[in-house]
């Protein structure tokens, strides 16, 4: 069964910094690319980027970009997200996600971690 | 960026009516679309790859169509169980991009 499951969500204070882990099983972590998106509460789904299978190539959105760092260890078959200079607007249940074999497309999902971004 | 432009915002319909969603993308992205599903308190879930292509375990009601920057999600014949708010989101460039949803409500 595939399971995805994040943790290292919290409250944080404008300015500060958090790690989101994303610990996975039941699949080939190795060979897929992955996938963070974020959703605010009472919002829409946002993608905040992606990394390939070795982590030798990552992508962001434009607001994350330069704060946001994604990595991955397939040793361990996770996934993370290195947050820095965090904002209000950064507060949201972020989602770790498998792409398709194919890439592109998200065929599975944890449930999330909630970041609150708060003084 | 490319924007993805969802409509209706939100849709009310009956069991068994045949309930169609729109997506528009702000520029060419050939079929690189997907559609999601999300129930309340829940993770989202693939239904539509590719723009047409049905996800395995997904039922058959559910269809996707189009090309280029116009979209389109079929429910043939709504379920009580089809209330959620549903997303497209492009994969043709990035940084991807999600649709604002359509919140789906049963009558």
């Amino acid at each position: 069964e595939v399971q995805l499951v994040e943790s290292g969500g919290d409250l944080v204070q404008p300015g500060g910094s958090l790690r989101l882990s994303c610990a996975t099983s039941g699949f080939p972590f190795s060979v897929y690319w992955m996938t963070w998106v974020r959703q605010a509460p009472g919002r829409g789904l946002e993608w905040v980027g992606n990394i390939n299978q070795d982590g030798g190539q990552t992508y962001y959105m434009d607001s994350v970009r330069g704060r946001f760092t994604i990595s991955r260890d397939n040793a361990k078959s996770s996934l993370y997200l290195q947050m820095n200079s965090l904002r209000a607007e950064d507060t949201a249940l972020y989602y770790c996600a498998k792409d398709l074999p194919t890439g592109w497309f998200l065929g599975g999902w944890g449930q999330g971690t909630l970041v609150t971004v708060s003084s | 960026d490319i924007q993805m432009t969802q409509s209706p915002s939100s849709v009310s319909a009956s069991v068994g009516d045949r309930v169609t969603i729109t997506c528009r993308a702000s520029q060419y992205i050939s079929t690189v679309l997907g559609w999601y599903q999300q129930k309340p308190g829940e993770a989202p879930r693939l239904l539509i790859y590719d723009a047409s292509n049905l996800q395995p375990g997904v039922p058959s009601r559910f269809s996707g169509s189009g090309s280029g920057t116009d979209f389109t999600l079929t429910i043939s014949s709504l379920q009580a169980e089809d209330s959620a708010t549903y997303y497209c989101e492009q994969a043709n460039s990035f940084p991807y991009t999600f649709g604002q949803g359509t919140k789906l409500e049963i009558k």
